[in-house]
Formats: C-alpha cells, sequence, structure tokens
C-alpha cells in the first residue's frame, strides 16, 4: 500500500523567507511523487513531479521539491516566499507495482505574511 | 483543450434528494478519477475507470454512492438518497496511463446537503 504524510496542517513564512513544506511518503516500489497547489475554490493545480535522474526538481512558480530516497521525504521549497504562494498544498504519490490513482497527503495550508 | 470539465459547480439539496454530478475529462485520457474532498477526510479517492471500464471502487462509501462512465467523454457521480455528510467537495481528474504523468483535475463540484 501506498501512503502519505505531511506533518504540518500549516506553515507560516514571512514574504521573502524562504520556505519548505515537508511530505515523507511509503510505497512498495520505485516511487512517482508529485505536489500540487490549491487556491481558494478551485481544482488542485500540478506544480511538479519527481520520476528518475536528479534529485532537485524544478516546477512552476518558482518551486523546487527534494527527493531524499534514504529518508524517504520530498520536500517542497522555495528560496523566497511571495503573499501570493499563500494557498494550500498536497504532496501525492503513485508506485510502479501499484494502483494508477495518486495517494494524496493530508495537505498543508501554506501562509506567507507581507 | 479546455481541461476537465466539472457540473454543476455548487449544488444544494435536501436530504433524501438524488443528486448527479457530470464530469468530461479531457480528450484522449484514458484514465478518470473521482475524489472527494472534506476538511475531517481530506482527500479521498473514490472510484476510477481506465478506458470506461471501473478498476477500483474501494472507496466509494456506501452502496448509495454509484458512478459510470458510457463514454471517453462523460462521466457521473450519482449519490440516491444524500445525506447532509455526504457534503463535501467533489474533483473530477483524468490522465493517461503511464506512471509518470500528472493527474489534470476539474474545478470541482461543491455539494450541500441539507
Amino acid at each position: 500500500a501506498q501512503s502519505v504524510a505531511q506533518p504540518e496542517d500549516q506553515v507560516n513564512v514571512a514574504e521573502g523567507n524562504p520556505l519548505t513544506v515537508k511530505c515523507t511518503y511509503s510505497v512498495s516500489g520505485n516511487p512517482y511523487l508529485f505536489w500540487y497547489v490549491q487556491y481558494p475554490n478551485r481544482g488542485l493545480q500540478f506544480l511538479l513531479k519527481y520520476i528518475t535522474g536528479d534529485n532537485l526538481v524544478k516546477g512552476s512558480y518558482g518551486f523546487e521539491a527534494e527527493f531524499n530516497k534514504s529518508q524517504t521525504s520530498f520536500h517542497l521549497k522555495k528560496p523566497s516566499a511571495l503573499v501570493s504562494d499563500s494557498a494550500l498544498y498536497f504532496c501525492a504519490v503513485r508506485d510502479e507495482t501499484g494502483r494508477r490513482a495518486l495517494t494524496f497527503g493530508s495537505g498543508t495550508r501554506l501562509q506567507v505574511q507581507p | 483543450d479546455a481541461g476537465v470539465i466539472q457540473s454543476p459547480r455548487h449544488e444544494v439539496t435536501e436530504m433524501g434528494q438524488e443528486v448527479t454530478l457530470r464530469c468530461k475529462p479531457i480528450s484522449g485520457h484514458d484514465y478518470l478519477f473521482w475524489y472527494r474532498q472534506t476538511m475531517m477526510r481530506g482527500l479521498e479517492l473514490l472510484i476510477y475507470f481506465n478506458n470506461n471500464v471501473p478498476i477500483d471502487d474501494s472507496g466509494m462509501p456506501e452502496d448509495r454512492f454509484s458512478a459510470k462512465m458510457p463514454n471517453a467523454s462523460f462521466s457521473t457521480l450519482k449519490i440516491q438518497p444524500s445525506e447532509p455528510r455526504d457534503s463535501a467537495v467533489y474533483f473530477c481528474a483524468s490522465g493517461t496511463g503511464t506512471l509518470n504523468t500528472e493527474a489534470f483535475f476539474g474545478q470541482g463540484t461543491r455539494l450541500t446537503v441539507v
């Protein structure tokens, strides 16, 4: 079975400061990892994904994520937060042996203060 | 492509009534997923289809819920009879069969059962 944990319900950061949103996963085989963002009253928007190769993945809106196999983590990062980054962020996983549907974490609300 | 299209965007109904949610996936996608989002349970997979055939419906909460995909461009999720605890945002997503591709989400249907 595959699972995702997002240990923080909310992350607060000041505008201009770096941000990190944490994610750990559990899968049977090799993981395929994804980050999505949800703005109020909107659907989920894809940000970035890790498939294979470089452990640092770059995505939309200046976000990046670092894959760490030994720690089974895939933390989302951004060097300098913007107020407009405030939203709900979801980590998701799919493994090569499991179902095609993504399994999502519980979500982390990012609040960037001006 | 216009993306995944869901209708209606909002639905308010009385307990006991039948509710039908609709989804048009992105053309060419052979997987379709139905998710439900609530504060308490986060994003839950309800059911998913491959080439219009239901593959995994283990997430469907009760017999009151049913889903169909009569053709590649249309799917419905029906609740009959509806109950207040069914109040949630229901998302439809579509994707291709490859493991390393993301799913694309619709804007969701916010269902309120009173």
